[in-house]
């Protein structure tokens, strides 16, 4: 069925740095934009980054620009964040989610992973 | 402070209606398609309206969208002890060329 499983979270000093991946089955990778989205506790929810289908085109929010980095590998069905300089606000859930339309049109979030925990502390 | 405007909650008994508002500008929801979210205590969030009014499959009718100028409307009729959760709405901002989440309301069933 049509799954995203995220891994890569943990506890991580401020400064440090962390990749998360999500993996992806049941429906080809390729095909979908795909985007981060995070939660700090008890908070809303926060887009972190998108990427292109192709991985042509990235955007970013501006919490984390010049620090994470948004990545994919078609032929692993794997997305990527790679998150550089962590700060203590990046403490969060973090949830890939597939892009279902145009990204700038206000594309839907269909399919979302069940969330990897990041914990920004020394 | 989020970009896209929501009642933090809204309530009501077993069987009635809700509305949850989300207000934006032009370069958001005015121009953009609009998407809504439910997030139950302790899960991932689920799509519940994209494009402004579609529902996808297996979300039931009681759940409407609707977009007027650049401001979105989630409504929830028949309302039950299950709909308890935290609401989201989603649009693109041409302007900061970035998705942006509204703040969020909690339903509560009285």
């Amino acid at each position: 069925q049509v799954q995203l499983v995220e891994s890569g979270g943990g506890v991580v000093q401020p400064g440090r740095s962390l990749r998360l991946s999500c993996a992806v089955s049941g429906f080809i990778f390729g095909t979908y934009g795909m985007h981060w989205v995070r939660q700090a506790p008890g908070k809303g929810l926060e887009w972190v980054a998108v990427i292109w289908y192709d991985g042509s085109d990235k955007y970013y929010a501006d919490s984390v620009k010049g620090r994470f980095t948004i990545s994919r590998d078609n032929s692993k069905n794997t997305l990527y964040l790679q998150m550089n300089s962590l700060r203590a606000e990046d403490t969060a859930v973090y949830y890939c989610a597939r892009g279902v339309g145009m990204v700038v049109a206000g594309d839907a979030f269909d399919i979302w992973g069940q969330g990897t925990m990041v914990t920004v502390s020394s | 402070q989020s970009v896209l405007t929501q009642p933090p909650s809204v309530s009501a008994a077993p069987g009635q209606k809700v509305t949850i508002s989300c207000s934006g500008s032009s370069s958001k929801t005015g121009n953009n398609y609009v998407s809504w979210y439910q997030q139950l205590p302790g899960t991932a969030p689920k799509l519940l309206i994209y494009e402004n009014n579609k529902r996808p499959s297996g979300i039931p009718d009681r759940f409407s969208g609707s977009k007027s100028g650049a401001s979105a409307t989630l409504g929830i009729t028949g309302l039950q002890t299950g709909d308890e959760a935290d609401y989201y709405c989603k649009t693109w901002d041409s302007s900061l060329s970035a998705v942006v989440f509204g703040g969020g309301t909690k339903v509560t069933v009285l």
